[in-house]
């Protein structure tokens, strides 16, 4: 069954340094999606891309996060200067056509100390 | 108002016992909805889709009422690996983002 791959698993990183988390959707897919849920609260939308370009974003997603599709097949998250409260697990999703389901990545765990 | 809500239980129930989870949503305009789950520190994964009609799998039963802007899933004969958090998510028109409530934690005991 195709699935939604996501690299690293586990990230720990320093105050302020920059990130790259990636993100491989199914291959027939044509919307893409970063969301992130601190530990116990809720899943939170942080942008939607789509056509190669952005399509929404929530006021989460400040000047200090930008996401690209390099490649045609990889789908980054970069956060620039990381702050603790950006301690998260960060994941990613994709979904075929409109109204369709979405399915996610495992997630990458991202810890800044 | 929050824009999809849940009992965060937890609910703690027998083998066996039915279930049942409410949710509210706030957007009229939103047009799909889903009930994913989520075991401890995993990614949601989708248990159903919930259509205007009702629909049915197997011990699952989900409705939805778009005059009330309320969903609810049902779970009959509940095992132990029903154990999880169980989000309510809601979409509005064609690709928009997903808007998921804060979940609620169900544990079923032997």
């Amino acid at each position: 069954e195709p699935e939604v791959t996501q690299t690293p698993s586990h990230q720990v990183t320093q105050m302020g340094q920059e990130v790259i988390l990636r993100c491989v959707p199914i291959s027939n897919h044509l919307y893409f999606y970063w969301y992130r849920q601190i530990l116990g609260q809720k899943v939170e939308f942080l942008v939607s891309f789509y056509n190669n370009e952005i399509s929404e974003k929530s006021e989460i997603f400040d000047d200090q996060f930008s996401v690209e599709r390099p490649d045609g097949s990889n789908f980054t998250l970069k956060i620039r200067s990381t702050k603790l409260e950006d301690s998260a697990m960060y994941f990613c999703a994709s979904v075929r056509d409109t109204n369709t389901e979405a399915f996610f990545g495992q997630g990458t765990r991202l810890t800044v100390v | 108002r929050k824009e999809v809500e849940q009992d965060p239980g937890p609910f703690n129930v027998p083998e066996g016992a039915t279930v049942a989870f409410n949710c509210t949503y706030s957007n009229s305009a939103s047009q799909s909805f889903f009930w994913y789950r989520q075991d401890c520190r995993k990614e949601p994964k989708l248990l159903m889709s919930v259509y205007s009609s009702g629909n049915e799998d197997g011990r699952f039963t989900a409705q939805l009422n778009r005059a009330s802007q309320y969903i609810s899933l049902l779970i009959r004969d509940s095992k132990l690996s029903d154990s999880a958090t169980y989000l309510c998510v809601v979409r509005g028109q064609g690709a928009q983002k997903l808007v998921f409530g804060q979940g609620t934690r169900l544990t079923i005991n032997p």
